[in-house]
């Protein structure tokens, strides 16, 4: 079974430039999380969907970021204009929801570097 | 509001000893409570979960019990590899779908 699939794996972009990161999340989840992971704060939650439709986006850090789900199987999330500080691996996650024990499933990460 | 405690690391041992990665939570409700491994480069994968008091989650050789009289759920395994060298986050799940994590231990085994 395919998991949660992200990309790019890898990006290096310089500071002011566009950053789009993908996630197809796995087949019959209703929900879907965006993590950021850095050496000094951790993994934090940015923002979470439930049936496609944002629940909590306290997480975002600020306008620069934005994030989409256009359908169940397609999540998207831009940073424009990326800063240095942004730098890090992002995370997707995705899980049935049905009760509090299911399992949130992560991808590989994007690993986000911004020059 | 809900939260996990996540003993600090770096913890390094050696092959075969005794591994305990102590977690305490704060939750209203009833949690799952889950274990989940990152390895170098790699994104998080759940090592094992229970939902609810008294249960044991295992695999691979790792455990864990739910212990709701003292908000425990501490990660061991009786004798640990190289293979094992990885981070380490302990987590919270409540009934908001709501996802919380320690800060993670970094575990490094050596030969």
């Amino acid at each position: 079974d395919a998991g949660v699939i992200q990309s790019p794996r890898h990006e290096v972009t310089e500071m002011g430039q566009e950053v789009t990161l993908r996630c197809k999340p796995i087949s019959g989840h209703n929900s879907l999380f965006w993590y950021r992971q850095t050496m000094m704060r951790g993994l934090e939650l940015l923002i979470y969907f439930n049936n496609n439709v944002p629940i909590d986006d306290s997480g975002m850090p600020e306008d620069r970021f934005s994030a989409k789900m256009p359908n169940a199987s397609f999540s998207t999330l831009k940073i424009q204009p990326s800063e240095p500080r942004d730098s890090a691996v992002y995370f997707c996650a995705s899980c049935f929801t049905g009760s509090s024990g299911n399992t949130i499933y992560f991808g590989e990460g994007s690993w986000l570097t911004v020059v | 509001g809900d939260s996990v405690t996540q003993m600090e690391g770096p913890v390094t041992l050696s092959e075969e000893a005794f591994l305990t990665i102590n977690c305490t939570y704060t939750a209203t409700g009833y949690p799952s409570l889950f274990w989940y491994v990152q390895y170098p480069g790699e994104g998080l994968q759940l090592l094992l979960k229970a939902t609810k008091a008294d249960d044991k989650g295992s695999n691979k050789g790792f455990e864990a019990t739910y212990r709701k009289e003292t908000t425990s759920f501490h990660l061991e395994k009786g004798s640990v590899q190289v293979s094992d060298s990885a981070v380490y986050f302990c987590a919270l799940k409540n009934g908001a779908n709501n996802l919380f994590f320690g800060t993670g231990t970094r575990l490094t085994v050596i030969p």
